[in-house]
């Protein structure tokens, strides 16, 4: 168990749709980073919060937007969703930022739009 | 961040020591080698990481060369549950964000 919990862990919807996902860092954790994981992508980096504010940014589409609230908690928001946004998102989180420190993963939140 | 490359798959077998090679001949001297491993669409799990020495921890060793061009994770005594894809990232100690960027990784397949 890294710590890092990622609600839902399933999710059906349809295109068109919008969809929250939900990360809770490990007690302490001040950075999170969101990454998609689709089967013909790997593991693609979205955007990373530091202590409530952006700090980077990857491939992260104009129809997805994240946020990490001052309980450090960070949600993903993904609108007018289509098919090829089915995939697994991770959450991750770490203690600092600019350092050596490994990344904590969480389980996970599979998509599947239909 | 320096680029790396892997073997697409590998194979091992049960007990023996698993030996995943990894080059990054761009490395530049502030970059850390990280290992991480990702079992079947869990979430990856950090294994292990280092600068210029060789490191050991309870899962695995990293074997760096002295130029740095490449490094080898080393899982001693592979099981069942080793099983996974490995991925070799590199990535500055510091001024960095923490983001790490994954490439295809080495799918190591071990077997009874």
């Amino acid at each position: 168990d890294s710590g890092v919990t990622q609600t839902p862990k399933h999710l059906i919807t349809a295109t068109g749709q919008r969809v929250t996902l939900r990360c809770s860092p490990r007690s302490g954790d001040l950075s999170v980073y969101w990454y998609q994981q689709s089967l013909d992508q790997g593991l693609q980096f979205l955007i990373q919060y530091y202590n409530g504010e952006e700090r980077a940014k990857g491939n992260i589409l104009e129809r997805f937007s994240a946020q990490q609230f001052p309980d450090l908690h960070s949600e993903l928001n993904l609108s007018s969703l289509e098919l090829g946004d089915s995939a697994l998102y991770f959450c991750a989180s770490r203690w600092g930022t600019g350092d050596t420190g490994e990344l904590f993963f969480g389980e996970g939140s599979r998509l599947t739009v239909l | 961040d320096a680029k790396t490359t892997q073997p697409t798959s590998m194979d091992c077998a049960e007990g023996r020591a698993a030996n995943l090679p990894c080059n990054h001949s761009t490395i530049s001297g502030n970059e850390y080698v990280y290992w991480y491993r990702q079992i079947h669409s869990q979430g990856p799990q950090y294994i292990i990481h280092g600068l210029k020495n060789n490191e050991t921890n309870e899962m695995a060793s990293l074997i760096i060369t002295e130029d740095r061009k490449s490094s080898t994770l080393i899982l001693p005594h592979a099981t069942l549950r080793d099983t996974a894809v490995y991925y070799c990232i590199v990535r500055r100690g510091s001024g960095n964000t923490g983001k790490l960027i994954f490439g295809q990784g080495t799918t190591l397949q071990v077997k009874p």
